[in-house]
Parts: C-alpha cells; sequence; structure tokens
C-alpha cells in the first residue's frame, strides 16, 4: 500500500533560521512526490513535485526538498524562514504503478515560525 | 484565470437529511476528486472521477454518492448525513496531460457541521 508519514506534528523555528518539515514514503514502485501548504481556512496550494532527476527539487516562495531514495524520505527545507511561512503543510504520494491519479496525503505538519 | 470553486463555503444541517455540495473547475480537467479533511487524518479520498460517467469509490465512501454529468462539475451528496460527517471537504482537480504525475488544484474548502 501507498502511504506517507509526517512524523513531526508541530514544528517551531525562529524567524531567519533555517526550516526543515520531514517527509517518509512507502510505495510499491517509483514514487511521485508532492507538497502542499495549507493557509488557515484555505485549500492547499502546490509547492513542488518531485518525479525524477535531480534529487534537489526547488519549488514555490523559496522552497525546496531533498529526494533520498535510501532513506525514504522527502523534507521539505528552506534557508531562512519567514513568519509568513507559518501554515500546515502535506507530502503526498503517488504511486507511478498505482492506475489512475490517486494521492496519499500525510497526516500533516503545522509550521509556526516564532518573530 | 482557471479556477475551482466550492459552495457553499459553510453549511450546518441536521442528522438524517440529504446535502448536495458543489465542485465546480474551469480548468477543463478530466480527473476530480474529493476529499475529506479531519485533525490527526490529513486528507482522505472520498470519491474520484477521470472524466464524464466515470466516478470511482476512494477511501471513505461510505454515505457519500458523486455524480459526473459534464466536464466541469463533480456535485458530492451525503445521502443521510450523520455526524461523523462533520468534516472540511476539499475538491481538487488535475490534468490528465502527457503524464500521470500532474499536481492536483484544490478549491478553497466546504465546512459542513451535522448537528
Amino acid at each position: 500500500a501507498q502511504s506517507v508519514a509526517q512524523p513531526e506534528d508541530q514544528v517551531n523555528v525562529a524567524e531567519g533560521n533555517p526550516l526543515t518539515v520531514k517527509c517518509t514514503y512507502s510505495v510499491s514502485g517509483n514514487p511521485y512526490l508532492f507538497w502542499y501548504v495549507q493557509y488557515p481556512n484555505r485549500g492547499l496550494q502546490f509547492l513542488l513535485k518531485y518525479i525524477t532527476g535531480d534529487n534537489l527539487v526547488k519549488g514555490s516562495y523559496g522552497f525546496e526538498a531533498e529526494f533520498n531514495k535510501s532513506q525514504t524520505s522527502f523534507h521539505l527545507k528552506k534557508p531562512s524562514a519567514l513568519v509568513s511561512d507559518s501554515a500546515l503543510y502535506f507530502c503526498a504520494v503517488r504511486d507511478i504503478w498505482a492506475t489512475g491519479n490517486q494521492f496519499y496525503f500525510g497526516t500533516g505538519t503545522s509550521l509556526t515560525v516564532i518573530p | 484565470d482557471a479556477e475551482i470553486t466550492q459552495s457553499p463555503r459553510h453549511k450546518i444541517t441536521e442528522t438524517g437529511r440529504q446535502v448536495t455540495l458543489a465542485c465546480h473547475q474551469t480548468w477543463n480537467h478530466n480527473n476530480m476528486f474529493w476529499y475529506r479533511q479531519d485533525l490527526g487524518h490529513g486528507l482522505r479520498l472520498i470519491h474520484y472521477s477521470y472524466g464524464v460517467q466515470d466516478t470511482n469509490k476512494g477511501e471513505v465512501s461510505d454515505g457519500y454518492s458523486v455524480s459526473r454529468s459534464n466536464t466541469e462539475d463533480l456535485p458530492l451528496t451525503l445521502e443521510s448525513a450523520a455526524s461523523s460527517q462533520t468534516s472540511v471537504y476539499f475538491c481538487a482537480s488535475s490534468d490528465t496531460g502527457t503524464g500521470t504525475y500532474n499536481e492536483q488544484f484544490f478549491g478553497p474548502g466546504t465546512r459542513l457541521t451535522v448537528l
């Protein structure tokens, strides 16, 4: 079965410090991996995705993510956190061998950037 | 600009009533999805559709139904609302395109309360 795990419900980081939001995945084949952000009372917004190629993926708002096949991880990172980055972050995976285009989402990590 | 809209944004209903949540997208996407978001569970897939007249059950489909009569709309119906269906509901769409790794675009959500 396909799944992702976000081991941290809550991450706090000081403004200006680097941030990391963790995600590990489990799929039967090669994964397609995604990060989304959700601001209060809003829908999910796409940040970035890994399909193939370079293990470091750059996305919107200065975020990037590192794909690590041996550790089955896809951690979201940003070199310098902003207060406006405070939001709920979701990792998602799609198994390329699965029929259709179903995504499997993690339970989310709430990021708080402290001024 | 293309978008995906949901209505109503907030709904309060009573146990046993039939409720329909609307989802409309102007992306001309073939794929459409309904999720529910609950604390501690992330997003869980209710139903999905890969085109007109196509519907499929997701992870938590009991008590819900959908129909797809055109490309733009995928209404979600709760046949007999239950308190366990109090949740935030998100509609999403994605393009079939040339690959099966296209990101999903989300609507703003509908907050449903069943009393």
